[in-house]
């Protein structure tokens, strides 16, 4: 299995940037395509979609938003951190089969 | 409005089998690979497996394959999960999701807790 490997917390302040990293176990690219996805996810909600093949944003996430990398390493990254962005983010791979998620970023405020 | 609504969950004995179901509104849900996900309480996320549009190609993560059986009514719209041999490990949250290669979990449910205690 593809292993992913998330820092389990980032503390950040209002207004700043936040930059969350994934590293694979192996490459998740093929060809031009990076097979990574990132997810927010609230206390007591569902993971929404934020960012799908590494750098693509999903529809109705704002631009603050935005996903970059290739091959085993990758990065989400919030600017400006805003209160609303507080939640634990999930990076997935679908590379090869079985899908496989990272263990969660929990942003905290500084 | 893309809809997914999980049920089923609930309090089950250790050793016995339950169903989960997820209702799908508000988009083509014939077109789309759709799977499960779960999360134990405190934990990440599990992929359980998916099931793709005319329900040919069935796949699971291979820990829960013995276990887990996935299928689908395309008439009905909905997704279903059976569990087998329930054991403490499978207390979760259970969220279904679309699933494709472009796009990745795109659409959730709220999920139906699944608690397995005697």
């Amino acid at each position: 299995d593809i292993v992913l490997t998330q820092s389990p917390a980032l503390a950040v302040s209002l207004g700043q940037r936040a930059t969350i990293s994934c590293r694979a176990s192996q490459s998740v690219s093929i060809s031009t395509y990076n097979l990574m996805y990132w997810y927010q996810q609230k206390p007591g909600q569902q993971p929404k979609l934020l960012i799908y093949r590494a750098s693509n944003l999903a529809s109705g996430i704002p631009a603050r938003f935005t996903g970059s990398g290739s091959g085993t390493d990758f990065i989400l990254t919030i600017n400006p951190v805003q209160a609303d962005d507080i939640a634990t983010y999930y990076c997935q791979q679908n590379r090869e089969s079985p899908w496989t998620f990272g263990g969660g970023t929990k942003l905290e405020l500084k | 409005e893309v809809k997914l609504v999980e049920s089923g969950g609930g309090l089950v004995q250790p050793g016995r089998s339950l169903k989960l179901s997820c209702a799908a509104s508000g988009f083509s849900f014939n077109d789309y690979w759709t799977g499960w996900v779960r999360q134990a309480p405190g934990k990440g996320l599990e992929w359980i497996g998916e099931i793709n549009q005319d329900s040919s190609s069935i796949n699971y993560t291979p820990s829960l394959k013995d276990k887990f059986t996935i299928s689908r009514d395309s008439a009905q719209k909905t997704l279903y999960l059976q569990m087998s041999k329930l054991g403490s490990e499978d207390t979760a949250i259970y969220y279904c999701a679309t699933i494709s290669g472009s796009s990745g979990f795109a659409y959730w449910g709220q999920g139906t807790l699944v608690t397995v205690s005697s």
